[in-house]
């Protein structure tokens, strides 16, 4: 069976604080997909970054880096210097073939407010 | 361009209406998804088009029926809903179905109220 959790379910901090969100996986795939999307309160979800199973190196994008670690499954994500503008859900999610089609599973989001 | 366009935006329909809602990329992705989201919940599969054919349906209700005219169009036909069915409604698409690790696109919902 594959799963994501998302222990975190709401995170509050004062604008320039860093804030880490955790995301923790379950696939008896040996190649596998995970992702990150952003939901802002226009509901459509953003995609922010893929991340292969097979390469474990950490990305920077901007004020936005992810950490994987296959040892521990999991994909961390961390904004640095938030901004309110940052104030979204953020679903981790990872991705399985089922019936020959891509289906992602979905952790329960967490809601990341960013007051100024 | 990494554009899904849906419409309505809002819609709100009776138990007793028929209504339909419509998802559109030209991106030229071949895998379109519906997506049911309760507040608070993470987005729910409903359906999957391949190559314009019905590839999963996760045992959705009758009462919504989906349709793929052409590559770019994905429609959903809503009718006799239940109070129940409030929620957003989100269509994605990806490149290809099955293999290689494509991300989805979503488009911006449709926020469905069923009075």
């Amino acid at each position: 069976a594959q799963k994501v959790t998302q222990a975190q379910t709401e995170i509050s901090v004062v604008e320039k604080e860093d804030v880490t969100l955790d995301c923790v996986y379950e696939t008896r795939d040996t190649t596998y997909y995970l992702f990150w999307y952003k939901q802002p309160p226009s509901g459509e979800l953003v995609f922010l970054i893929r991340r292969n199973s097979f390469d474990e190196q950490n990305e920077i994008s901007g004020r936005y880096s992810w950490n994987f670690q296959k040892s521990t499954s999991s994909f961390n994500f961390t904004i640095t210097a938030s901004q309110v503008v940052d104030s979204a859900v953020y679903f981790c999610a990872l991705r399985g073939v089922i019936q020959g089609a891509q289906k992602l599973v979905f952790g329960q989001g967490t809601r990341l407010t960013i007051n100024p | 361009d990494t554009e899904v366009t849906q419409t309505p935006k809002h819609l709100v329909m009776g138990m007793t209406n028929k209504k339909s809602l419509k998802c559109e990329q030209h991106m030229g992705h071949r895998a379109m998804y519906w997506y049911k989201q309760k507040a608070k919940k993470p987005p729910e599969l409903m359906f999957v088009y391949s190559y314009e054919k019905l590839s999963i349906n996760e045992s959705v209700p009758s009462r919504f029926s989906p349709e793929c005219p052409n590559s770019s169009l994905l429609n959903l036909h809503l009718h006799a809903l239940q109070p129940e069915d409030s929620a957003l409604y989100l269509c994605a698409s990806s490149p290809r179905p099955g293999q290689g690790a494509y991300e989805q696109y979503f488009g911006p919902g449709t926020r469905l109220t069923v009075t």
